[in-house]
């Protein structure tokens, strides 16, 4: 089992751009997630998704789109680029309200 | 809101020695507790669990200590080794609007372990 895996590794952007995050589990998991992670302000969940074709807002929505198209992918997407959104993007997935395994993150950086 | 905090933003101790992680929450609705490591330049690893139901549990040189009445969550590493030098994360499963969870994470500390 791969576990978690995100694609790309690293990404720089300049503003304005639009990019897409690929999160892939291969645990059979119901729930994934996307989260940010910056200095000093932890993770914070952007939006997650409870089954295939359904997703919901978490914390830090804005700027960001997501989908779940198949069960074992989340898309994250950025549709024009801000420097704000600088950070390291985790994805995570779990069984119903049980532990969530992460990704080893992509790191963004948006000029 | 509620939310999960860190007592010690950073701890160092010396290898061998045994290292205790301290972690206070705020929201006695919450059942579940995650302590997660996280390595330089890598993912959250998921270290153990412990359910409101629970006072302690045991892993493989790790033991969580669960204290609802002052809301407080321990993790204790023995004989604390080089490779255990990480971020440390506390996080609770809380639920959140009707029958949906959230996972709340402290912001870390940073164990360091000196040869």
């Amino acid at each position: 089992n791969a576990g978690v895996t995100q694609t790309p590794k690293f990404r720089v952007l300049k503003t304005g751009q639009s990019m897409t995050l690929l999160c892939a589990q291969d645990m059979n998991h119901e729930y994934m997630y996307w989260y940010r992670q910056d200095p000093g302000m932890g993770l914070r969940l952007i939006h997650y998704s409870v089954g295939e074709g359904t997703t919901a807002k978490g914390e830090v929505p804005d700027g960001y789109n997501v989908s779940r198209l198949k069960k074992q992918n989340f898309l994250l997407g950025l549709e024009s680029a801000a420097p704000s959104q600088t950070s390291v993007y985790f994805c995570a997935s779990s069984s119903a309200h049980q532990t969530q395994y992460f990704g080893p993150g992509t790191r963004l950086t948006v000029l | 809101g509620e939310s999960v905090g860190l007592h010690l933003p950073t701890l160092s101790v010396q290898e061998g020695d045994n290292s205790i992680i301290n972690c206070a929450y705020s929201n006695s609705a919450s059942d579940y507790f995650i302590w997660y490591k996280q390595e330089s330049g890598k993912g959250p690893q998921f270290i153990i669990d412990i359910r409101s139901n629970m006072d302690k549990r045991q892993g493989q040189r790790v033991t969580v200590l669960l204290n609802k009445t002052v809301k407080h969550l321990s993790l204790q590493i023995a004989a604390t080794q080089p490779g255990d030098s990480a971020v440390y994360f506390c996080a609770e499963n809380e639920l959140s609007g009707g029958s949906n969870y959230k996972l709340t994470f402290g912001k870390g500390t940073l164990l360091t372990v000196n040869p």
